[in-house]
């Protein structure tokens, strides 16, 4: 189906494990943005990309990795997952020709880090 | 420093009442604004989005209004009907200026939980 997905969409760690959030669009969409949302924050950019190949630092990218081999394709990585990265993760992309930058966003994966 | 404010955490109305959601901003170089609407273990969607260039957006049952000097924008919803209870967030962006570096990046605000009771 076309759209933008997240896998998985619920997810249980330990603390220092290794985790990685994938994000699937078919849209073709050349921007791909990575949010974390939590009480009290809204929605904060962790990172972002322009294109394949292409990634920047959003608002709190701390802990995190990312990476843009495929248009199609951006998976977030917490390399030692901590407590503090408990949260629902957004993936979303947009197109420099959609109006005002809309971002479409996937259904979120919630994360618990034990 | 939270660029983009929503001082409102929770609002509560009557079905067929009107709901009014504000947002305010620190950036005069915002000049785009887009409002999303959020279900629960669902992604925010987008509802409806400001020009600065303009002062008002209407589509359907929800209205946009922006407030340049204020560096204010508010959503209306007339009437409120029960589906729209819904966390909702208002965003902003910069993308013709070299601020966001045309990134397309957004900048939320914290949202604010809205319950229209039947």
């Amino acid at each position: 189906d076309a759209g933008i997905t997240q896998s998985p969409r619920y997810k249980i760690t330990e603390t220092g494990r290794q985790v990685t959030l994938m994000c699937h669009q078919t849209w073709s969409h050349s921007y791909m943005f990575w949010y974390r949302q939590d009480l009290g924050h809204g929605l904060r950019l962790i990172y972002y990309s322009a294109a394949a190949d292409i990634t920047d630092k959003g608002e709190v990218p701390d802990g995190y990795v990312v990476s843009r081999s495929k248009t199609e394709n951006f998976p977030l990585t917490l390399e030692s997952a901590t407590r503090s990265q408990t949260s629902v993760y957004f993936c979303a992309s947009s197109d420099p020709g959609l109006r005002g930058w809309n971002q479409y966003f996937g259904p979120g994966t919630r994360l618990l880090v034990l | 420093d939270q660029q983009v404010k929503q001082n409102s955490p929770s609002l509560s109305v009557q079905e067929g009442r009107i709901s009014i959601l504000n947002c305010d901003y620190t950036n005069s170089m915002f000049d785009y604004f887009l409002w999303y609407k959020k279900y629960p273990a669902e992604g925010p969607t987008f509802l409806i989005s400001i020009s600065s260039i303009k002062d008002k957006n209407e589509d359907g049952r929800f209205t946009v209004f922006l407030n340049k000097s204020a560096k204010h924008l508010s959503l209306h919803i007339v009437p409120s009907q029960p589906g729209d209870s819904a966390v909702y967030f208002c965003a902003a962006s910069a993308h013709r200026l070299k601020y966001s570096g045309n990134t397309g990046k957004l900048i939320f605000g914290q949202g604010t939980t809205l319950q229209v009771k039947p």
